[in-house]
């Protein structure tokens, strides 16, 4: 499958502690997107990557959050010190920053439930 | 920023019949306007897009159409069957010329069932 994939696909953990999750794009695409979603939400944007470089940050997210490309490849997304609030899906997306081409293809998620 | 509606929240129609869902944003600036189908602990699923230089497109069952005056767009399916039955988001964003959207806003989705 050369999709987009995440991991882990469910978390659970206790306020306080910090997770991280990781977003593996499309092996082509330059692009990748972190967004939220709660129950019965549409999606939320969190931030985005063009390579290694951070363009755009949502006022979502806060200081416990960090994301990083390093390589330009793979994505981790770190939350500090977890609340109740932040229970949510955390979704990837990556797209091919091509002109014309602006179609971003969403990962299966990561679920966190923070008790 | 941009803001979506979404309407309706929740739509039944007959397996057969078609489907409309519609969508409003607020900034005159956003140029492309992508649906997603989720199904349930999946992901989000890019089923059709449309940009703000096409009035409409086609694939299949399913088409969207954009209205940039009134700032509305829509997804229309017909002959809708049972698979259809998914939550449905569209989404609005700013695409520069050279390629590349910026973080997408949603609408908040609508529950389309498919009724046998």
């Amino acid at each position: 499958d050369t999709g987009v994939s995440q991991d882990p696909r469910h978390k659970i953990t206790k306020r306080g502690q910090n997770v991280t999750f990781r977003c593996d794009p499309i092996s082509e695409h330059n692009r990748l997107y972190w967004y939220r979603q709660t129950l019965g939400q549409g999606p939320e944007f969190l931030t985005y990557f063009q390579n290694e470089a951070q363009l755009e940050k949502s006022r979502l997210l806060s200081d416990r959050f960090s994301a990083e490309r390093p390589k330009g490849s793979f994505s981790t997304l770190e939350i500090q010190r977890t609340e109740q609030g932040d229970s949510a899906m955390y979704l990837c997306a990556s797209s091919l920053r091509l002109a014309g081409y602006n179609e971003q293809f969403f990962g299966p998620g990561t679920r966190l439930t923070v008790l | 920023g941009e803001n979506v509606e979404q309407h309706p929240s929740t739509l039944s129609v007959q397996e057969g019949d078609s489907a409309v869902i519609k969508c409003t944003y607020s900034d005159s600036a956003s140029n492309y306007f992508p649906w997603y189908k989720q199904e349930l602990g999946k992901g989000p699923q890019l089923i059709i897009d449309i940009r703000s230089n096409v009035g409409e497109k086609k694939d299949q069952r399913i088409a969207v159409t954009l209205n940039k005056t009134a700032k509305h767009f829509s997804l229309h399916i017909t002959e809708t069957q049972p698979e259809d039955s998914a939550v449905y988001f569209c989404a609005a964003s700013l695409s520069y010329s050279g390629g590349g959207a910026d973080g997408l806003t949603f609408g908040k989705g609508t529950h389309l069932i498919i009724q046998p």
